[in-house]
């Protein structure tokens, strides 16, 4: 079965400054996808980036970025330029390319942005 | 901008009572989840829709729990009898197609609490 780790329960950032979150993962599978969602207190769970994994170049959007290296299954979130509507609990997440398969989730990581 | 609706919001139930939980996904969306979300966890799948079939329900507590898409469009998860356990929040997600690229929207979430 897949699993998905997050080691770090818990992060802090200054504001605009750049903070990373690391995942990683485990599969014997060679085509899936990767996602980081972001959940905000009391608010619903949105995505921040997805990357499939036969892409070598790494996603970015905006001010989020990855860093994804295959070969060592390794996932990491990079947010640049932090701001305060930043703080939320990051969930890293895998998905295999076939049909019919479900959202595996991390543990998260709660983002705290400090001004 | 399309919206998975969720309700109650918030319940408080004593154990033994039964409880449940109300999901419409976005128009068109085929494939929706259930997940829990205990406190300080990442979201676990108990049970995916395909249309009105079960794909995934293999975490879902049988004796208990229970969850119906009759006619493929929105779903009740019920819960009888509730135990302090059962104290999560409780996601529910759709997505157009199952297959691993299709992205998940989340509601807002249904937070359970029981004495």
């Amino acid at each position: 079965a897949q699993t998905v780790t997050q080691s770090q329960p818990e992060m802090s950032v200054q504001e605009a400054e750049t903070v990373t979150l690391s995942c990683t993962y485990d599969t014997s599978e060679s085509d899936y996808y990767l996602f980081w969602y972001k959940q905000p207190p009391s608010r619903q769970m949105i995505l921040v980036i997805r990357q499939e994994a036969y892409k070598q170049q790494n996603a970015t959007e905006n001010r989020f970025s990855v860093n994804f290296q295959k070969a060592a299954k390794s996932f990491s979130l990079k947010i640049s330029d932090s701001q305060l509507g930043d703080a939320a609990m990051y969930f890293c997440a895998y998905r295999r390319w076939e049909y019919g398969n479900k959202l595996v989730f991390g543990a998260g990581t709660i983002l705290r942005v400090k001004s | 901008e399309a919206e998975v609706a969720q309700s109650p919001r918030y319940k408080i139930t004593e154990k033994s009572q039964a409880v449940a939980f109300w999901c419409d996904p976005i128009s068109g969306h085929a494939t929706l989840y259930w997940y829990r979300q205990i406190l300080g966890q990442g979201p676990e799948l108990l049970v995916q829709f395909q249309d009105e079939s079960v794909v995934d329900d293999s975490q879902l507590p049988k004796d208990r729990f229970s969850a119906e898409r009759l006619k493929g469009v929105d779903s009740t998860l019920k819960i009888q009898p509730a135990e302090l356990g059962d104290s999560a929040m409780y996601l529910c997600a759709s997505s157009y197609k199952s297959t691993g690229a299709n992205v998940l929207t989340f509601g807002a979430g249904s937070r359970l609490t029981v004495l």
